[in-house]
């Protein structure tokens, strides 16, 4: 079965430092990893996604994750937090099993919290 | 391109009643999944519903149940509410290729009381 973890319940940075966001994965076959963030009582905003090809992705508002199949992680990084990056992130997998292609496996969530 | 919308954002119901949330998904988009995020279980699957049919269908009772329209916009329903199904009930629509990423609605903040 696919799974995500995300082993951090929370992080803490000082603004302008750079973060990171852990995620790990178990999955059968080639991985379709995804990046959200959450802001409270709001939905899920897209950050980035790793299908294939460099391991390096960027994504929306200064985010990078990099894939590294060895150590099956997708973590998230940013090179200077600010305070407004602070929310929920979820890390998720594609359950592509059987050909479905619409169901995501998220892990628990990780709340950044960046200070001033 | 309009986002996923859902409507109602808010809902208080009483335990035993039933309720009906609402999805309309980005335009040409076919797939719509929905979650539940509840602080103690996180997101959890609920089902997916492609061009009308249900594709897939996560781990819960048989009182949650959808359906999919011909313009795609999907609707669940969950009936004898329970206070435990008080939840975010989160709408996604996506492409038909896996590689896409799924676009998440405001949700539907349910209150059972």
């Amino acid at each position: 079965a696919q799974s995500v973890a995300q082993p951090e319940d929370q992080v803490n940075v000082a603004e302008g430092n750079p973060l990171t966001v852990k995620c790990t994965y178990s999955v059968s076959g080639n991985p379709y990893l995804f990046w959200y963030v959450q802001y409270p009582n709001r939905g899920l905003q897209f950050l980035l996604k790793y299908i294939t090809g460099d391991n390096l992705v960027k994504g929306s508002y200064g985010f990078e994750a990099e894939f590294n199949k060895s150590q099956t992680s997708f973590h998230l990084k940013k090179p200077s937090a600010l305070v407004s990056d602070s929310a929920l992130y979820f890390c998720a997998v594609r359950d592509i099993g059987s050909g479905n292609t619409g169901k995501l496996i998220f892990g628990q969530g990780t709340t950044l919290q960046v200070k001033p | 391109k309009a986002g996923v919308t859902q409507t109602p954002r808010y809902l208080i119901k009483t335990r035993g009643q039933q309720v009906t949330l609402s999805c309309s998904p980005i335009s040409g988009h076919r797939s719509v999944s929905w979650y539940q995020q509840t602080p103690g279980q996180g997101l959890q699957f609920l089902f997916e519903y492609f061009s009308e049919t249900q594709r897939n269908k996560g781990n819960f009772p048989g009182r949650f149940s959808g359906r999919q329209f011909s313009n795609s916009r999907s609707e669940m329903n969950v009936s004898t509410l329970e206070l435990g199904d008080s939840a975010l009930y989160l709408c996604a629509s996506s492409a038909e290729t896996a590689n896409t990423e799924a676009f998440f609605g405001q949700g539907t903040r349910l209150t059972v009381v």
